[in-house]
């Protein structure tokens, strides 16, 4: 079966240090990978996708074949960054469809 | 534009009791979704509407769970005899036909007494 491993269900860090939340996926050729964020009160949304290659509120996520990983990185936490982070993989293989597998979320706090 | 709407935004039940949980997707989003949120769990996928196609309900986690989707639009997620461990944020997203960004309506937080 597909899955998204999301290793850490809560990272705690000082604003303006490093932030890296992990994400590794069951190996299913090339797949396509996303990560979404909800912020307190508001709707879970589309942070980035890995086949754009952009750089979204500071966040990057380089795809690691060797890895399978999926890792989500800010050089510099801000208050504001402090949200849930659910890593996502289309759900059949070939990812056709629009229909996704999601980790189990990471919650993000970052601290004055 | 409206995005994805969800009805009602809280509701409070009795054990046992059947709820309807309601979803209005984007307007000319062929793809509507079905998920549950809960503490430790994160997204749990429960069903998938692709236009006419049959339903991909093998995310369902029991048979008191069931849900429709009318003239291609609006989806109501029913629970029957609802348990305590029914409790969760119920939430629906909604996207265009071979497109992978969702998008996700507000939820409605259940909570079951």
């Amino acid at each position: 079966a597909q899955r998204v491993t999301q290793p850490e269900k809560l990272l705690s860090v000082f604003k303006g240090a490093p932030v890296e939340l992990k994400c590794n996926y069951s190996y299913s050729g090339s797949p396509e990978l996303f990560w979404y964020v909800q912020y307190s009160r508001q709707r879970l949304q589309l942070l980035l996708r890995h086949i754009s290659r952009e750089s979204i509120k500071g966040f990057t996520a380089d795809l690691n074949k060797g890895e399978t990983s999926f890792h989500l990185k800010k050089p510099f936490a801000q208050e504001e960054d402090s949200a849930m982070y659910y890593c996502a993989r289309p759900r059949n293989y070939g990812g056709s469809q629009g229909n996704l597998i999601f980790g189990k979320g990471t919650k993000l706090s970052v601290k004055p | 534009g409206a995005g994805v709407s969800q009805s009602p935004s809280n509701k409070v039940t009795e054990k046992g009791k059947d709820v309807e949980l309601r979803c209005d997707p984007i307007s000319g989003h062929t793809a509507l979704y079905w998920y549950r949120q809960s503490l430790g769990q994160g997204l749990e996928f429960l069903i998938y509407f692709q236009g006419n196609s049959a339903p991909d309900k093998s995310g369902l986690p029991s048979d008191r769970f069931s849900a429709e989707r009318t003239g291609g639009s609006v989806s109501t997620l029913t629970i029957q005899r609802t348990q305590q461990e029914d409790s969760a944020v119920y939430l629906c997203a909604s996207n265009l036909r071979g497109a992978h960004e969702q998008y996700f309506g507000p939820g409605t937080r259940l909570t079951v007494t």
